[in-house]
């Protein structure tokens, strides 16, 4: 089972440059989510979608944008790369709000580098 | 806003001893709450859950946890832990509408 799909795993970025994680799950969830992890801060959540067609922002939205493309696909879109988004990302994915408790599976993480 | 809070940054201990991890969460509604692990080079994986009824769960690999909700706290708890529960765990609480935030993470290393 193939789960929630990230790419790309690796990327290098100079400041200014723009790029687009891509996200896909295979599970049929409601919610999606996507984290960026730094040490000693844990991960904190960039933006989420409840649904498809909705998306909120988390806890740290600015230089960020998402698209929830379909109900598999959510994107995340930098538009003007800073060495402060320099950090692992995770997209997440889970049933959703009519499914009290279900568990959010992760991603393998992108590892995003600005230069 | 909700918010979680772990207690500690990094604790070590031999093999052997037992574990308690500190979790309070803030936010006045329903709540579920979750411990996940991160092993060496792995992503995120479950530890266990609480979404309602009996506040005391148990999780996968002898973990357990208890919901305290007077003191808005989720401790994670081992009677004896192995060089193997080396690994990063987070807290999590889903709260409002669909959203799950994490705390900041304890670090766990376990010295055989």
């Amino acid at each position: 089972n193939a789960g929630v799909t990230q790419t790309p795993k690796f990327q290098v970025l100079k400041t200014g440059q723009s790029m687009t994680l891509q996200c896909a799950q295979d599970m049929n969830h409601n919610s999606m989510y996507w984290y960026r992890q730094d040490p000693g801060m844990g991960l904190r959540l960039i933006y989420y979608s409840a649904s498809e067609g909705t998306t909120d922002k988390g806890e740290v939205p600015n230089g960020y944008n998402v698209s929830r493309l379909n109900k598999r696909e959510f994107s995340l879109r930098l538009e003007s790369a800073a060495p402060s988004q320099t950090s692992v990302y995770f997209c997440a994915s889970r049933q959703g709000t009519d499914h009290s408790g279900n568990t959010i599976y992760f991603g393998e993480g992108s590892w995003l580098t600005v230069v | 806003a909700q918010s979680v809070s772990q207690h500690n940054h990094h604790v070590i201990l031999s093999e052997a001893a037992s574990l308690e991890l500190g979790c309070n969460y803030s936010y006045g509604g329903t709540v579920n709450l979750f411990w996940y692990v991160q092993y060496p080079g792995q992503h995120l994986q479950l530890l266990l859950k609480y979404f309602s009824g009996d506040p005391l769960v148990k999780g996968i690999k002898g973990f357990e946890a208890e919901f305290i909700k007077s003191k808005f706290s989720f401790n994670l708890r081992k009677p004896s832990v192995q060089w193997s529960d080396t690994a990063e765990y987070f807290c999590a609480v889903k709260a409002s509408y669909d959203k799950v935030i994490f705390g900041p993470g304890t670090s766990l290393s376990v010295i055989p």
